[in-house]
């Protein structure tokens, strides 16, 4: 089946620095992606999306980018601020109008 | 805003007992969705619903079954709980027009 993977378990960032966080996946049917945040102890909250007519979207303080040449597809958060740190969460909607999740990546922010 | 309501955040269960977890939504969202979610797995489909009173197999349904009879409320039901049904439990929904899905808090599980 398709597969959406992360290239890292855990990002550890500087308060103010950006923040990127990478998802590979192996569908090149999909036509959407989304990104999810999820705080500890909460269920997953959306955060931004994309369709696969696009390269890039930015939505308050976060980009997406898409790269359907390398199936590849990125979160970027300008100014991270201790209240980032979660665990993100990339999707692709496959064929079957389904959601197929990654595994997610832990943010953490330094002070 | 949407907003899915899983009736418990802690739940604490004995094996072989018959365990409830219920899920409300109020935004007439026509699909819903159980999901499990444990540590290096990620989040995978138990049970999904396009309307009332339908129900589809997800990708791990071994154990579990579903009922919804109100277009707001779906329930997973576990039979018989066993211990590696221990896990975090995500309900969630979604208009038929869009892929974006809406998620609740989640019911953290435990069977001893």
């Amino acid at each position: 089946g398709e597969s959406v993977g992360l290239h890292l378990p855990t990002l550890s960032v500087q308060e103010g620095d950006n923040s990127i966080i990478n998802c590979a996946y192996s569908n090149s049917a999909s036509d959407y992606f989304i990104w999810y945040k999820q705080e500890s102890g909460k269920g997953p909250q959306f955060i931004i999306d994309i369709r696969s007519n696009m390269d890039k979207r930015q939505g308050q303080r976060v980009t997406v980018l898409l790269n359907k040449t390398v199936k590849h597809l990125s979160l970027q958060i300008a100014a991270t601020q201790p209240g980032d740190s979660a665990v993100y969460f990339c999707a692709e909607n496959n064929a079957g109008n389904m959601l197929t999740f990654g595994g997610g990546t832990r943010l953490m922010v330094k002070p | 805003d949407v907003k899915v309501t899983q009736s418990s955040r802690y739940l604490v269960k004995r094996t072989g007992e018959k365990v409830f977890l219920e899920c409300v939504q109020d935004m007439d969202h026509e699909n819903m969705f159980w999901y499990r979610q444990d540590p290096g797995l990620g989040l995978r489909l138990i049970y999904f619903s396009y309307d009332v009173k339908m129900k589809e197999k997800g990708d791990i349904p071994e154990g579990y079954s579903v009922s919804r009879e109100k277009k707001e409320r779906f329930s997973l039901i576990l039979e018989s709980a066993s211990t590696n049904q221990t896990s975090m439990y995500l309900c969630a929904s979604r208009s038929t027009r869009y892929e974006k899905l809406f998620f609740g808090s989640g019911t953290q599980l435990s069977v001893l």
